[in-house]
C-alpha cells in the first residue's frame, strides 16, 4: 500500500496562473479531505468529500475547487492563483463507510508557492 | 461551533525531562479527540486518540493523554522525552456527525534539547 499520494510535491505558479493538485489512495476509503497548513494556523479544511461523486465545502473553500470522480482521488483546483494561497495543502482520507476507528491518514503534503 | 486551542505555541524542554502540551476544546455535542504529530518537512500521523472508554490513551512511544470532560481539555504528557521528540503536535476535533470533519488547533513545536 502506497498510502495517500500527493502530485506534485512542490510548485511555484504566478498570480492569475492556475493549477491542479492531485490525491490519490489505495485503501479504499470512503472520505477524503484537503487541508491547508499555515504558520501558526495549524490545518484548516478546505473541501471534502464523503464519496465518490460528493463535494462539500469546509471552513475556507473560496478560490477553490474540487472533485472526486474516482473514490482513490480527490482533486484540488486553483483556477486564478493568488499569493494568499500560498501554504502547505495536505490530503487526507478515512476508513471505510462503517468503520470505526475514526482517525484520517495524511499525504506527505504539496508546498505552494504563488508569486 | 467547534473551536481547539492549544496555548503554547513552542514548549523547550531537556532531554529526560517530563512534558505537558495543552490543549483544550469547546463543542455543543459529543466529540472524538486526537493528537498528531509532524515531524519536519513530513506529513502528520496519528499519535493518538479518544473514541469512547477509558479517559486515560496512551500512544506506542511513551505518550499519553487524558480526556477530561468537566475541563473540556485533552492535554498530552510524556514523563521522558527524547531528542527524536522534537516536532510538531496538534490536538484536532472531530464532532460525531457524518462528515468526521477535523478542527485542528494551531499546534505546539516541542523543542528537546541535549
Amino acid at each position: 500500500n502506497a498510502g495517500v499520494t500527493q502530485t506534485p510535491k512542490f510548485r511555484v505558479l504566478k498570480t492569475g496562473q492556475s493549477m491542479t493538485l492531485l490525491c490519490a489512495q489505495d485503501m479504499n476509503h470512503e472520505y477524503m479531505y484537503w487541508y491547508r497548513q499555515d504558520p501558526g494556523m495549524g490545518l484548516r479544511l478546505i473541501h471534502y468529500s464523503v464519496g465518490e461523486g460528493t463535494t462539500a465545502k469546509g471552513e475556507v473553500p473560496d478560490g477553490y475547487n474540487v472533485s472526486r470522480l474516482k473514490k482513490q482521488n480527490f482533486l484540488l483546483g486553483l483556477e486564478s492563483a493568488a499569493p494568499s494561497q500560498t501554504s502547505v495543502y495536505f490530503c487526507a482520507s478515512r476508513i471505510p463507510l462503517g468503520g470505526r476507528t475514526y482517525e484520517q491518514y495524511f499525504g506527505p503534503g504539496t508546498r505552494l508557492t504563488v508569486t | 461551533a467547534q473551536s481547539v486551542t492549544q496555548l503554547d505555541s513552542q514548549v523547550p524542554v531537556f532531554e529526560e525531562a517530563p512534558v505537558e502540551l495543552r490543549c483544550n476544546y469547546s463543542s455543543s455535542v459529543s466529540v472524538y479527540l486526537f493528537w498528531y504529530v509532524q515531524y519536519p518537512n513530513q506529513g502528520l500521523q496519528l499519535l493518538l486518540k479518544y473514541l469512547s472508554g477509558s479517559t486515560l490513551v496512551e500512544s506506542i512511544n511513551g505518550f499519553e493523554a487524558e480526556f477530561n470532560k468537566s475541563q473540556t481539555s485533552f492535554h498530552l504528557r510524556k514523563p521522558s522525552v527524547h531528542i527524536s521528540d522534537t516536532a510538531e503536535y496538534f490536538c484536532a476535533v472531530s464532532e460525531k456527525d457524518s462528515s468526521y470533519k477535523l478542527i485542528f488547533g494551531s499546534g505546539t513545536r516541542l523543542l528537546v534539547r541535549p
